[in-house]
């Protein structure tokens, strides 16, 4: 089953508001997770590292105080994208690092599509 | 800069035929490289993964090498199956923290 849970799967909002997805690692502890963002036929870009407990690293180019980033617990990390427009409309998905004593794993997330109109 | 090309999908196959995804990279140091795998309404999955020249990944009949004198990842599988179809991304770490590069990803269906 999945270890990595994003809410909602799909979304429509208005032009103008803000919506909010969650990624929520289901059975383990995630100091780190990653939002990524994909456009049809495009490859997944990382948009940011979210860090528990502190502000989330933003890729170049992506606007930080349009797309929010808040890991505020161990197992929770949420992007909202403000003020939304038509071209914010995207497919996101997040990833969640499980660190172990053999290495880290990646998980990721079902994603979720965000359609502004 | 560091990037992933994949060959451009739609590929359509039919069952048992054989399977051939291109894939390439640009890496500054020495990267991991990887095959996700999504299926319908379903989170990206590892399917296979190599850490270093020469090795060879392989998982649920599929395998890839890492060849870094073509910089090339390219996922085979000898005989599809109509369940394979997904769409494949590859993606290449730099670093262990978990941080991917992928490329646009590669829609395979499989027809009976």
């Amino acid at each position: 089953g999945a270890v990595v849970s994003q809410h909602p799967s799909w979304v429509i909002c208005k032009s103008g508001t803000s919506v909010k997805i969650e990624c929520r690692s289901l059975d383990f502890q995630a100091t780190t997770m990653f939002w990524y963002r994909q456009f049809p036929k495009q490859s997944l870009m990382l948009m940011a590292t979210s860090n528990e407990g502190s502000k989330a690293t933003y890729e170049q180019g992506v606007e930080k105080d349009k797309f929010l980033i808040n890991h505020a617990s161990l197992t929770l990390s949420t992007l909202t994208v403000t003020s939304a427009h038509p071209e914010d409309s995207s497919f996101y998905i997040c990833s969640a690092r499980r660190e172990g004593a053999g290495g880290n794993t990646i998980y990721f997330g079902e994603g979720s599509w965000l359609t502004v109109v | 800069g560091n990037s992933v090309t994949q060959m451009e999908g739609p590929v359509t196959l039919s069952e048992e035929a054989f399977l051939t995804i291109n894939c390439t990279y640009t890496a500054t140091g020495y990267p991991s490289l990887f095959w996700y795998v999504q299926y319908p309404g379903e989170g990206l999955q590892l399917l296979l993964k190599a850490t270093k020249a020469d090795d060879k990944g392989s998982n649920k009949g599929f395998e890839a090498t890492y060849r870094k004198e073509t910089t090339s990842f390219h996922l085979e599988k000898g005989s599809v199956q109509v369940s394979d179809s997904a769409v494949y991304f590859c993606a290449l770490s730099i670093s262990q923290g978990g941080k991917l590069i992928f490329g646009q990803g590669t829609e395979l269906s499989v027809k009976p």
